[in-house]
């Protein structure tokens, strides 16, 4: 089966701009995620979704960010406006029934905010 | 909350060395803990995983086993090859943290020839 599927791989963008990150999950997969890592630090959980329905956002930094999934396929990530701290990589994942241990990861996108 | 600690990088060994990465955990619950690597230019692949106390999880040479009384889950490979060189993430889940994963900040693992 085709894995998680991130785009663009690398991106970068000034200060103020917008950038929409993209994620296709795996066919079938009703769970998607989002996780970033951050200037080499930990990788966080960003938010949850299950099917179209946001499960838990609780991650998400700052109302700069917007995630969608609309009819519960791909899913974006977007930023808007991109600040300096805001630079990492985004994973995307997604999983099965109920979320259980078979994640599959993305092999994320790179963003740069210059 | 949830926290994973892993020993910080960058490791640096010879081939065929004995590796190990230290991983401590906080959870509430009782969580299911994890491996993870990411090869260069690849995405985060589970490496191994074990769900309750005593099990020990193993995949490509590598283990790891879950240690309740110590809340670690350290990484052991006995002999590493040049191929092994990556980033390794600990990680948890707990469903009583709805079930998302918390990661280590990753240690990167480098084998020399």
């Amino acid at each position: 089966e085709a894995g998680v599927t991130q785009f663009p791989s690398h991106s970068v963008i000034e200060k103020g701009q917008t950038v929409t990150l993209r994620c296709d999950p795996i066919s079938g997969h009703d769970n998607l995620y989002w996780y970033r890592r951050v200037m080499g630090k930990e990788i966080k959980f960003l938010l949850h979704f299950v099917k179209e329905s946001k499960q838990d956002e609780s991650g998400m930094p700052n109302n700069r960010f917007l995630a969608e999934r609309t009819g519960g396929t791909y899913s974006t990530l977007k930023v808007q406006p991109a600040e300096l701290e805001d630079s990492g990589v985004y994973f995307c994942a997604s999983s099965g029934d109920r979320g259980d241990y078979g994640y599959t990861f993305g092999s994320g996108t790179r963003l740069t905010v210059v | 909350g949830n926290s994973v600690t892993q020993m910080e990088g960058p490791v640096t060994l010879s081939e065929e060395a004995f590796l190990t990465i230290n991983c401590t955990y906080t959870a509430t619950g009782y969580p299911s803990l994890f491996w993870y690597v990411q090869y260069p230019g690849e995405g985060l692949q589970l490496l191994l995983k074990a769900t309750k106390a005593d099990d020990k999880g193993s995949n490509k040479g590598f283990e790891a086993t879950y240690r309740k009384e110590t809340t670690s889950f350290h990484l052991e490979k006995g002999s590493v090859q040049v191929s092994d060189s990556a980033v390794y993430f600990c990680a948890l889940r707990s469903k009583a943290a709805g079930n998302k994963l918390t990661f280590g900040g990753g240690t990167r693992v480098l084998v020399k020839p």
